[in-house]
C-alpha cells in the first residue's frame, strides 16, 4: 500500500490560513469517510486532530478543518498560531488497513 | 482518562529480540483494538497493523509479518509488540494506539525508542 501523498512542508503568517492537501486514489481517501488527521509536534506523539474527514475531537480549537473532495482530504488551519508549528499527518482506511500520507512540516513564520 | 503507557527505551544489537509493551488504562480494555505504528528517526508515520483486544486476533501490515508479533495480556490491560531478529533499519520509535472506530487513533502511547547497533 502506497502512502499518501502530503506537500513536504507549508508555511504561513501568524493569523493567516493554511491547507494542507493528502491525496490518495479511490481505494483509500477517495472510497472512505475514514479520514483523520494528527498534529505532532518534536519528541512527542502525534494527536488526532480530525476524523471522518471533518469532524474535530473534544478539545480541538475550531481553527482546525478537515474536507475531502475526490481523492483528496484537505486540513486548513486558520488563524495560525506559533504552537501550531509541527508535523502534520493525514491516515485513511483501506481494505482492512491503514495507510498514512508522508506528512507536512508546517512554519509559521 | 483514557491512558497508554509504553516500556522504556531500548538497545539491542543486531539479531537479538525485543518486548515493547503498552499498558492500558481508563477504559474497557477488550472494546477497542490496538494499533502500532512505528516511525523511524526523521521519517513520517508508520502503520505496521492492529490486535483485536478482545479476541487477541492479530493482523500486520506489508512489511510487518515474520520477524513481528502483536500480543495481549488482558488480565493486565496491555498489549505488546515483540521483534526478533533485530536488524539496524529497525531503529525507530514504536507507538501503541487506541482505534475509536475505523482507523482512527484517539490515543497514543508516548513512544518505545528501539535502537539496534552493535
Amino acid at each position: 500500500q502506497s502512502a499518501l501523498t502530503q506537500p513536504a512542508s507549508v508555511s504561513g503568517s501568524p493569523g493567516q490560513s493554511i491547507t494542507i492537501s493528502c491525496t490518495g486514489t479511490s481505494s483509500d481517501v477517495g472510497g472512505y469517510k475514514y479520514v483523520s488527521w494528527y498534529q505532532q509536534h518534536p519528541g512527542k506523539a502525534p494527536k488526532l486532530i480530525i476524523y471522518e474527514v471533518s469532524n474535530r475531537p473534544s478539545g480541538v480549537p475550531d481553527r482546525f478543518s478537515g474536507s475531502k473532495s475526490g481523492n483528496t482530504a484537505s486540513l486548513t488551519i486558520s488563524g495560525l498560531q506559533g504552537e501550531d508549528e509541527a508535523d502534520y499527518y493525514c491516515s485513511s482506511y483501506t481494505s482492512g488497513s491503514t495507510v498514512f500520507g508522508g506528512g507536512t512540516k508546517l512554519t509559521v513564520l | 482518562q483514557v491512558q497508554l503507557v509504553q516500556s522504556g527505551s531500548e538497545l539491542k544489537k543486531p539479531g537479538a529480540s525485543v518486548k515493547v509493551s503498552c499498558k492500558a488504562s481508563g477504559y474497557t480494555f477488550p472494546n477497542y483494538a490496538l494499533n502500532w505504528v512505528r516511525q523511524a528517526p526523521g521519517q513520517g508515520l508508520e502503520w505496521m497493523g492492529w490486535i483485536d483486544a478482545n479476541t487477541g486476533k492479530p493482523t500486520y501490515a506489508q512489511g510487518f509479518t515474520g520477524r513481528f508479533v502483536f500480543s495481549l495480556d488482558t488480565s493486565v490491560s496491555t498489549a505488546y509488540l515483540q521483534i526478533s531478529s533485530l536488524k539496524a533499519e529497525d531503529t525507530a520509535v514504536y507507538y501503541c494506539a487506541r482505534d475509536i472506530v475505523v482507523a482512527t487513533f484517539d490515543s497514543w502511547g508516548q513512544g518505545t525508542l528501539v535502537t539496534v547497533s552493535s
